[in-house]
């Protein structure tokens, strides 16, 4: 079976330092690999995506993740982070079942102090 | 890229009854998802709607409870039936384009007492 697994439910971090968010999958088969975000009482916004080619990828708010098939991860970094960034982050593998669903993972709540 | 409107935001409701949550998209898709958001959780895919077919719906989910309906390549609609504070959660729309897009409606927050 598919699944996500997110190693950190909560992360705390002081404004301006960095921060890396973990995200291991597991899966058979070839996947699409997504991070979104979610900021307070908002949907889901996607931040990044990973199809094929280069294992960095980079996505908005200077935000970028690194594929890793060795180590089945898609782990999500930031360099320098602002209060604006705290929210809740969402890691998710889109799968082909005869159709296309996302699995998401249970989430990791990104908390920036000044 | 998709606009995705919901519609109610949100809503407080009683034990028993039901509430019929609609999405509108702002182009034609083949795809529409509805998930569910659990207070402080991830979200669960709860059916896949695709026009002129019944919904498809995940293990644990049934459409005696969640039926959906899609009479259109922009609109659909999820009725959560005989709620009980159980039910109380998020549920968001989704639209997928292409294999590797997928977007996601603001969300209707629905509380039951």
């Amino acid at each position: 079976a598919q699944s996500v697994t997110q190693l950190d439910s909560q992360v705390p971090v002081f404004e301006e330092a960095p921060v890396e968010l973990r995200c291991n999958y597991s899966s058979s088969v070839s996947v699409y690999l997504f991070w979104y975000v979610q900021y307070p009482n908002q949907g889901l916004q996607l931040l990044l995506k990973y199809l094929s080619g280069s294992t960095l990828v980079k996505g908005i708010n200077g935000f970028e993740a690194e594929f890793n098939k060795s180590q089945t991860s898609f782990h999500l970094r930031k360099p320098s982070v602002h209060i604006s960034d705290t929210a809740e982050y969402f890691c998710a593998v889109i799968i082909n079942t005869g159709g296309f669903k996302t699995i998401f993972g249970a989430g990791t709540r990104l908390f920036v102090k000044a | 890229s998709a606009v995705i409107s919901q519609k109610p935001s949100r809503d407080i409701c009683q034990r028993g009854t039901s509430l019929t949550i609609q999405c509108q998209v702002d182009s034609q898709v083949t795809m529409m998802f509805w998930y569910r958001q659990q207070p402080g959780q991830s979200l669960t895919l709860i059916a896949t709607a695709n026009q002129g077919s019944e919904a498809t719906y995940e293990s644990g989910f049934v459409i005696d409870k969640f039926p959906i309906s899609r009479p259109n390549l922009t609109f659909s609609t999820l009725t959560v039936s005989n709620m009980s504070p159980e039910d109380s959660s998020i549920y968001l729309c989704s639209v997928e384009q292409g294999a590797d897009t997928q977007y996601f409606g603001p969300g209707t927050r629905l509380t039951v007492l």
